[in-house]
């Protein structure tokens, strides 16, 4: 199966610009993730969605970052002023509902965000 | 929520050692706990995985074990090889039963280096 696609690759911005990642699940995985992974932790939940619907976006800064996932396939992480320390590998992950004993997710291969 | 603390940071082994990789967590409904291996700049990839009904699980040269009483986790590589130096993360997640959303809470990786 066709992978987890996101772009662009890498984005350099300076700070108090704007910038959207763009992510396009595997086919027929209902959920989906974007993770933010600072340079040297692991990957952090920004938001998650079931189908279009958000189910958890409690450490998603609502103040700049929106997310949308329209129709229930692609999604689009926005940041809107970033800041220097919004520089970070943005991950995004999709999931089909378990079954028997395959719980596995599949990452995309990240969108490096580099804000100066 | 849940906090998954992983250690060592840094771990360097001779080619044909074994590494082990630990984890703790908080969460005690926590019932599902995959580890991936990140190389420098790529996506996260699954290597193993356990639920919560399972105290071992092996697969070639990598196993995971489990203990549920105590909330850790760990992570054994036997024979390791050069191709083994990555970053390694822990996770953990509530899948009750296949009807959850499986949000992952990662630890903060270990840099695992073999030497030849």
């Amino acid at each position: 199966e066709a992978g987890v696609a996101q772009s662009p690759r890498y984005k350099i911005i300076e700070k108090r610009q704007s910038v959207a990642f763009w992510c396009n699940p595997i086919s027929g995985h209902a959920t989906l993730y974007w993770y933010q992974q600072i340079l040297g932790q692991g990957p952090k939940l920004l938001i998650q969605f079931q189908n279009n619907g958000v189910v958890d976006d409690s450490q998603l800064p609502k103040d700049r970052f929106s997310a949308e996932r329209l129709k229930g396939v692609d999604s689009t992480l926005k940041i809107q002023p970033a800041k220097l320390e919004d520089s970070a590998v943005y991950l995004c992950a999709s999931r089909r509902l378990p079954s028997g004993d395959s719980y596995g997710y599949t990452f995309g291969s990240g969108t490096r965000l580099t804000v100066v | 929520g849940e906090n998954v603390e992983q250690h060592p940071s840094t771990l360097s082994v001779q080619e044909g050692d074994s590494a082990v990789i630990k984890c703790t967590y908080s969460d005690s409904a926590s019932n599902y706990f995959p580890w991936y291996k990140q190389e420098l700049g790529k996506r996260p990839q699954l290597i193993i995985d356990i639920r919560s009904n399972v105290g071992e699980k092996k697969d070639q040269r990598i196993a995971v074990t489990l203990n549920k009483t105590a909330k850790h986790f760990s992570l054994h590589i036997t024979e390791t090889q050069p191709e083994d130096s990555a970053v390694y993360f822990c996770a953990a997640s509530k899948d009750a039963g296949g009807t959850s959303y499986g949000k992952l809470t990662f630890g903060q990786g270990t840099i695992l280096t073999v030497h030849p």
